[in-house]
């Protein structure tokens, strides 16, 4: 069973939908959480931090739970823009272990 | 903004060359990492370096070795490339634990 896990999708949704992404982690030891975004041939690059509280940042809301062991992305309004790879990362305090899901593709159609 | 840079952004080799991969920051960062990246496997961790002459192995890191003699510098390095190391290294570096990645562009080698 891989550490952290994600649908692969692909997703397919138009303009203006809201779709939600879902990661779940195996190891309850880890500490923190975010959601990187990669587009086609580029690196990846940090789209949010995801606190025990949960957090937004305009139309992405992440949210964090412990008890079931998953993060989750929630992206409103989608832009074509938004079409991209999302990945999920988890890491463990005290550790320089980082892990990184393998992803999930999302295409926004006009 | 912090840059991450890769030496090469596309590699061709041969079976059984060694071959370096070099990756710079200029932020003065503590960890330095390198991951490839398949299709369907995400990325996986090959080594990563808290400090200058430190070096972790991650997950996969057989076939691979790293130097670090300067903080802003980490090299990884093929002893002898084989085609199913044919994949995309990206090189990252972050300042500490709880603190976001930057990545590299990163590498496209294909070893033939």
């Amino acid at each position: 069973r891989k550490e952290v896990e994600q649908d692969p999708g692909p997703f397919n949704v138009p303009e203006g939908a809201t779709v939600a992404f879902n990661c779940t982690y195996s190891n309850s030891a880890s500490q923190s959480f975010f959601w990187y975004r990669q587009d086609c041939r580029k690196e990846p690059k940090l789209l949010m931090s995801v606190y025990s509280s949960g957090n937004e940042d305009g139309r992405f809301t992440a949210q964090l739970n412990r008890a079931s062991q998953y993060i989750s992305l929630l992206i409103r309004d989608s832009k074509l823009s938004d079409s991209a790879t999302y990945l999920c990362v988890v890491s463990y305090t005290g550790g320089f272990k980082t892990i990184f899901g393998a992803g999930t593709r999302l295409f926004v159609k006009a | 903004d912090v840059k991450v840079t890769q030496s090469s952004r596309y590699l061709v080799k041969r079976t059984g060359e060694k071959v370096f991969l070099e990756c710079v920051q200029d932020m003065d960062h503590e960890n330095m990492f390198w991951y490839r990246q398949d299709p369907g496997l995400g990325l996986r961790l090959i080594y990563f370096s808290y400090d200058v002459k430190m070096k972790e192995k991650g997950d996969i890191p057989e076939g691979y070795s790293v130097s670090r003699e300067k903080k802003e510098r980490f090299s990884l390095i093929l002893e002898s490339a084989s085609t199913n190391q044919t994949s995309m290294y990206l090189c990252a570096s972050r300042v500490g634990f709880n603190a976001e990645a930057f990545f590299g562009q990163g590498t496209r080698l294909t070893v033939v």
